[in-house]
């Protein structure tokens, strides 16, 4: 099947500093990429949808100054946690699909984020 | 609103049957995924639905009624590696999926 890489696949920063997620569809063309939160033993939590050149869709509650996406190419898509803090410890898992409504979503490996 | 309902857990032994559901409520119908998630880790795919019917695949059978709003998963010779959550998705009008919570299955020795 297709591949999804996102890196990083762990990371710890310190408060108040920001950091990347990188998701990249490696042989298809993702003309949508989704953004999920899951804390543990809890489902995904979509955060924001986005479209290849267009701005991201972002759920109710979710704060779009604070979790910035950008979804440049066809490939490429990042997640940017802003001035984060210990709450925002969370696994962050992006997913990819191509044009067309019966295309399954592929996932990224998964980023677990722990802010100290 | 949309909804999608599946048990929270279900406990079953090795080498047995377990029929997992899924029940939904959404805007529009354009597929069901299923998919499989170990702690962890990302989720993986396991199975497409969109005409109604049953779809087997190896020791994984997907089956839907879209008059019914209904599909379940169902696992024959369970085995220890098949404990994990599992993901039921909607595609709704809009192309967008709609999850489920996540079904957590335990297998027993």
């Amino acid at each position: 099947g297709a591949v999804v890489s996102q890196h990083p696949s762990w990371v710890i920063c310190k408060s108040g500093t920001s950091v990347k997620i990188e998701c990249r569809s490696l042989d298809f063309q993702a003309t949508t990429m989704f953004w999920y939160r899951q804390f543990p033993k809890q489902s995904l939590m979509l955060m924001a949808t986005s479209n290849e050149g267009s701005k991201a869709t972002y759920e109710q509650g979710v704060e779009k100054d604070k979790f910035l996406i950008n979804h440049a190419s066809l490939t490429l898509s990042t997640l940017t946690v802003t001035s984060a803090h210990p709450e925002d410890s969370s696994f962050y898992i992006c997913s990819a699909r191509g044009p067309g409504g019966d295309t399954e979503a592929f996932f990224g490996q998964g980023t677990r984020l722990t802010v100290v | 609103g949309q909804n999608i309902d599946q048990p929270t857990e279900m406990t079953a032994t090795e080498g047995a049957i377990v029929q997992i559901n899924c029940t939904y409520q959404t805007s529009g119908f354009n597929g069901l995924f299923w998919y499989q998630q170990h702690a962890g880790e990302a989720p993986t795919f396991l199975s497409y639905n969109v005409l109604d019917g049953l779809e087997e695949k190896g020791r994984f059978s997907s089956f839907l009624s879209r008059s019914k709003g209904y599909s379940y998963l169902l696992l024959k010779e369970l085995q220890m590696k098949d404990s994990a959550s599992y993901l039921c998705a909607v595609v709704d009008s809009n192309y967008q999926l709609i999850w489920g919570a996540g079904t957590k299955l335990i297998i027993k020795p």
